[in-house]
């Protein structure tokens, strides 16, 4: 099976852009999970789509949104980018059933705001 | 609130000798543990995870880490380290909504 892909895997964007991001998962997870990357915060959750809705939401504003197409592969969006947002952005896939689970990761995408 | 706390943020071992990287965690319910790694620019794997089943679990790579209620630890260990182990190691705890709890990681060094 092949593994969690994102796209792009490097991004470079000015303050105030917007910023969208790509998150194809393991084939038959329904579940995509984001999660930001950053020296200071360290790994934070994001949010959790499940079958096209959120699930599941972190402490970020809004934003910081995302959604969910219905072959599970997922966006996030990030509008009117502020330097702190530059970090990696990982993406993780399971089945989505719920209850001691395994969440598998993509090499994520790191993102560069100037 | 379920969290972990990992107590070191760097390691340095020396090739061949044991390795002990420490995690206690908080949670108010038997939780889900796992413990992942990540390499230099790349994404983060899964080394275990411990689901209740046993206490001692075994993971990739000669890693395995023993779930202690008593201490509320889960420490991960391997017997001899290899120059592949560098990394950073995550300790993560799974809430009761099924997000993932990372530490603040542990940076592995290891020299020849």
């Amino acid at each position: 099976k092949a593994g969690v892909t994102q796209t792009p895997r490097y991004l470079i964007k000015t303050r105030g852009q917007q910023v969208t991001l790509s998150c194809s998962p393991i084939s038959g997870h329904r579940s995509v999970s984001w999660y930001q990357q950053t020296p200071g915060q360290g790994l934070q959750f994001l949010f959790e789509y499940f079958s096209e809705t959120q699930r599941n939401k972190g402490n970020f504003p809004g934003r910081f949104s995302g959604r969910q197409f219905s072959n599970s592969r997922s966006e996030m969006n990030v509008s009117t980018l502020e330097l702190g947002d530059s970090a990696l952005y990982l993406c993780a896939s399971s089945s989505g059933q719920g209850g001691q689970e395994t969440q598998y990761f993509g090499p994520g995408t790191r993102l560069l705001v100037l | 609130a379920q969290s972990v706390t990992q107590l070191d943020s760097h390691v340095s071992v020396s090739e061949g000798t044991p390795v002990l990287l420490r995690c206690n965690y908080s949670s108010s319910y038997s939780p889900s543990l796992f413990w992942y790694v990540q390499h230099p620019n790349k994404g983060l794997q899964l080394l275990l995870k411990y689901t209740s089943a046993a206490t001692l679990v075994k993971g990739i790579n000669g890693f395995e880490a023993e779930f202690k209620k008593s201490e509320t630890s889960f420490h991960l260990t391997k017997p001899s380290a290899h120059m592949s182990d560098a990394a950073e190691y995550f300790c993560v705890v799974e809430s009761v909504t099924d997000k993932l709890i990372f530490g603040t990681g542990t940076r592995l060094q290891v020299f020849p």
